[in-house]
């Protein structure tokens, strides 16, 4: 069964303190990969999306990279108004166009 | 300007009610999503519309059913409400059905006592 798992449920860091969120899937032929941020009481906002293993992409703090078995999304020296809920979602190869969601990482950058 | 819009914002309803959820894009996209994020926060799937014609129609109960006038509106209706129906439903929309960058509205959120 198609499936998403990410890791930590929860993360607290300090400021400037840089760490990594994990997402690992289990599909029958990737599609493609998706990252997103969830603010409160917001809709997912998109990121990044890869597609083959050993791709990277990078926005301003913020590095995904993605392997056979699973994507880090990398955040580098966090600022406050990082904090966010991280989700990652999948697309199958032979798909009717569906992504398949991870429960997300809630992630608190204290000043 | 708002991208994907999405109203009410809350809904808080009794048991057995009907409602309407209303969502417009302005984006200019084929195809439009309806979504439901329970308090585990995973995001479900529940129809996929594309140029008012629904691709994807996931195991939801009969009572929900999307209505799309046209591609920048798809509403979703809800019948005889119950009680794990309270969520939160978030409407989203693509370039087209093979595009998949998702642009998501800020969320409904139903409560139904």
């Amino acid at each position: 069964e198609d499936q998403v798992t990410q890791s930590p449920e929860a993360l607290r860091l300090q400021e400037g303190e840089s760490s990594s969120l994990n997402c690992s899937y289990t599909v029958s032929g990737l599609r493609g990969l998706f990252w997103y941020r969830q603010d409160p009481g917001k809709g997912p906002e998109f990121l990044f999306t890869l597609y083959s293993a050993g791709e990277e992409k990078e926005k301003e703090r913020l590095k995904a990279t993605l392997t056979k078995k699973e994507s880090f999304l990398h955040i580098t020296a966090p600022k406050p108004e990082d904090s966010a809920t991280y989700l990652c979602a999948v697309r199958r190869r032979d798909s009717n166009y569906q992504l398949i969601w991870g429960a997300g990482t809630k992630l608190i950058i204290k000043p | 300007d708002t991208a994907v819009s999405q109203t009410p914002k809350y809904l808080v309803t009794q048991m057995g009610n009907d409602k309407s959820i209303k969502c417009e894009q302005n984006l200019g996209h084929d195809t439009m999503y309806w979504y439901k994020q329970d308090s585990k926060k995973f995001l479900k799937i529940m129809f996929s519309y594309n140029n008012k014609e629904l691709i994807i129609n996931e195991t939801v109960p009969n009572r929900f059913s999307p209505k799309s006038p046209d591609k920048a509106h798809l509403n979703l209706h809800i019948n005889s409400l119950e009680l794990g129906d309270s969520a939160v439903y978030f409407c989203a929309s693509s370039l087209t059905s093979t595009v998949e960058t998702q642009y998501f509205g800020p969320g409904t959120r139903l409560l139904v006592l």
